[in-house]
């Protein structure tokens, strides 16, 4: 596709319930990121994969998050028993990145808005 | 701590005025610089980067940054603001040496006014 797209766009959740959120990168992009923005505050990472490496899962919050990326290509963020500190804008990136490569920039999504009521 | 900082939550400039959006980094090396726009509902977009070499970087919509060493920051600027620059602005670093996660500012709404 011509850019990132993540779906849905929109999810209204209850507090306990769980939530799968999509990420389809850039064709040829290796390697996908997943970030959080909450209201008012900047973007946080979460998981960064590149190719078939092990995932980057550093900046996961809690073992309710996580995160698979299928055929390195379209990668799923699942929250687990979702709490309401947990409603925030998730947006995936992609590049052509490979590990230590000259600053390829990233190219983000519209997001997902997660609102946990 | 590797951290960016961006210390004006909001910068309000009138329309045709040169602006500046603040940006300091701690982070240890060279790393690279990255500057995004937010506009509402809407992701971000890339407007430039720094890698190496001359420290003025020229970017989309015709704004540029500044990158200083010694001072550990890359400020955006414009020579002339329009109003429809008004957005949501994020500075961004990235380490060097296999290091790939961005790490953002808290971001700086620009709010031109006509």
């Amino acid at each position: 596709g011509a850019g990132v797209s993540q779906s849905p766009s929109n999810k209204v959740t209850e507090k306990g319930k769980d939530v799968e959120l999509r990420c389809d990168p850039i064709s040829g992009h290796t390697a996908l990121y997943w970030y959080r923005q909450s209201l008012g505050q900047g973007l946080e990472f979460l998981i960064y994969f590149q190719g078939n490496s092990a995932p980057d899962k550093s900046g996961l919050p809690s073992d309710r998050f996580s995160a698979e990326r299928t055929g390195g290509s379209v990668s799923t963020l699942t929250i687990q028993r979702t709490q309401q500190e947990d409603s925030a804008v998730y947006l995936c990136a992609s590049s052509m990145g490979l590990a230590g490569g000259a600053g390829n920039e990233q190219f983000f999504g519209p997001g997902t808005r997660l609102t946990v009521l | 701590a590797q951290s960016v900082a961006q210390p004006e939550d909001q910068v309000n400039v009138a329309e045709g005025n040169p602006l500046t959006v603040k940006c300091t980094y701690s982070v240890s090396g060279n790393p690279y610089l990255f500057w995004y726009v937010q506009y509402p509902n809407r992701g971000l977009q890339f407007l430039l980067k720094y890698i190496t070499g001359d420290n003025l970087v020229k970017g989309s919509y015709g704004f540029e940054a500044e990158f200083n060493k010694s001072q550990t920051s890359f400020h955006l600027k414009k020579p002339s603001a329009l109003v429809s620059d008004s957005a949501l602005y994020f500075c961004a670093v990235r380490p060097r040496g296999g290091y790939n996660k961005l790490i953002f500012g808290a971001g700086t709404r620009l709010a031109v006014h006509p």
